[in-house]
């Protein structure tokens, strides 16, 4: 069974500080993931995706993959309150037309003024 | 645009009870999802489909079924109610290019359906 897998927290961080959120992975096979944020009561949106080894960064977000490892990380600089969510990790299994995304329990964040 | 818009936002059932949970979306994507989302867990594939008159089955299908016969409608239908079924149902949609090894498309999605069965 593919599975991923998340620290479901709570992650509590100060305002300022650098909050890293991570993230297993069990299919070797899975090349794209993503990390999606979700508000309490809301629907989850796109923060943004990867699929490189590596970094990526957009903003104050930074992605990162290790396939080797299998694991994926999101780090969020200068944290704010209003990045207070559960954010979601999901690796996509299969072929671009027959695969489906894997989401992980999220991990929730609060960042405290 | 709306995006993706569902029906109704709340229901309670009764055990036994059907009802068909709508999603329309008007951003003409050819890939549409459901998911369910029970307390504090991620999101669990229910259906899926690819096109207008194509569907699959996702990670936990019993107990649901699903048509698509146009590419704005993906409506999920549940058939006698159970327990188990409380959970809040989000539906998505996606723009999906079906020629590339691995998918990095965006899924939108809509605001959610609250479902209680008692």
């Amino acid at each position: 069974q593919k599975e991923v897998e998340q620290n479901s927290g709570p992650l509590s961080v100060p305002e300022g500080a650098i909050a890293s959120l991570n993230c297993t992975y069990s299919d070797r096979g899975s090349q794209s993931f993503f990390w999606y944020r979700q508000y309490s009561g809301k629907s989850p949106e796109l923060i943004m995706f990867i699929y490189s080894n590596g970094d990526k960064e957009d903003g104050r977000f930074t992605a990162q993959l290790n396939k080797a490892s299998q694991y994926v990380s999101l780090l969020i600089r200068d944290s704010q309150p209003s990045d207070s969510a559960t954010y979601l990790c999901a690796a996509w299994a299969g072929s671009s037309n027959t695969g489906k995304l894997i989401f992980g329990q999220g991990t929730t964040l609060q960042v405290k003024p | 645009n709306a995006g993706v818009t569902q029906t109704p936002k709340f229901r309670i059932l009764k055990i036994g009870q059907s009802m068909t949970l709508q999603c329309t979306q008007d951003m003409n994507h050819n890939y549409m999802y459901w998911y369910r989302q029970d307390p504090g867990m991620g999101l669990k594939l229910i259906y899926y489909s690819v096109g207008a008159g194509i569907t699959d089955k996702g990670e936990v299908p019993n107990g649901y079924n699903v048509s698509r016969s146009t590419t704005e409608d993906f409506p999920l239908r549940l058939e006698l109610a159970a327990p188990s079924q409380t959970s809040v149902y989000f539906c998505a949609s996606s723009y999906s290019n079906p020629s590339g090894g691995f998918s990095t498309d965006t899924q939108y999605f809509g605001p959610g359906t609250r479902l209680t069965v008692l």
